[in-house]
């Protein structure tokens, strides 16, 4: 079962900040938050991961708050390309459930 | 490119037939996944793999079995298909020790009529 809950939906201005929200109250202390998406009919991508420090790769950036129950993946100039359904996952003993991710939809 | 392949990409088949569906990678880590994607559900792990014949049940592993004989390979059987089995099937591999970093193959578009 999925551990975390994420809006249907949401949209964004192309060259602006694209800020996906996630919440995983039940999260326990030694557990990661993961980040993926999927472009349309081709296989998940992963984004990015952490525990409870906020970071940074050359695709996005992730906040987690200092209570650990929810965080923000924040891609920093959407692009259209960036259009997809993005999964934040909390594993469970080791395995990855996606539930039904956030579609993302980045207009010109 | 992770080096994962999947085989075939798609496949029509009938009510009651075998299908094996395989997976390959280049580079010999531990873990494979089996994972299903229907409208409105998400992706639904299957199967997965923690070694060479070492397998075990996801959340939606009735009617399909796999085999790891070696490292490189993990396939899917669906012994008898069903049209509730026409799904796109992603498989995927860790290249760490277990972690959730996973990469996903392109998938395949399997059609039970």
């Amino acid at each position: 079962d999925a551990k975390t809950t994420q809006p249907t939906s949401m949209d964004c201005a192309e060259g602006r900040a694209a800020n996906l929200p996630c919440n995983h109250s039940t999260i326990s202390g030694n557990e990661y938050v993961y980040w993926y998406r999927q472009i349309h009919s081709q296989g998940p991508q992963y984004i990015i991961h952490g525990l409870k420090n906020n970071e940074t790769n050359e695709m996005a950036s992730l906040i987690i708050t200092e209570d650990r129950k929810s965080s923000t993946l924040i891609l920093p100039h959407a692009t259209l390309r960036d259009t997809a359904v993005y999964y934040c996952i909390v594993p469970t003993l080791g395995r990855l459930y996606f539930g039904r991710g956030t579609q993302l939809t980045v207009w010109p | 490119d992770a080096g994962i392949t999947q085989s075939p990409r798609h496949k029509v088949t009938e009510t009651g037939t075998p299908v094996t569906l395989r997976c390959h990678q280049t580079e010999n880590h531990r873990y494979m996944y089996w994972y299903r994607q229907d409208p409105g559900h998400g992706l639904r792990l299957i199967h997965y793999s923690y070694g060479v014949k070492d397998t075990d049940k996801g959340e939606v592993s009735d009617g399909y079995s796999v085999s790891r004989s070696k490292t490189e390979d993990f396939l899917l059987t669906l012994e008898s298909a069903t049209s509730s089995q026409t799904s796109v099937y992603f498989c995927a591999i860790n290249p760490g020790s277990g972690g959730g970093e996973l990469f996903f193959g392109e998938g395949s578009r399997l059609t039970v009529l």
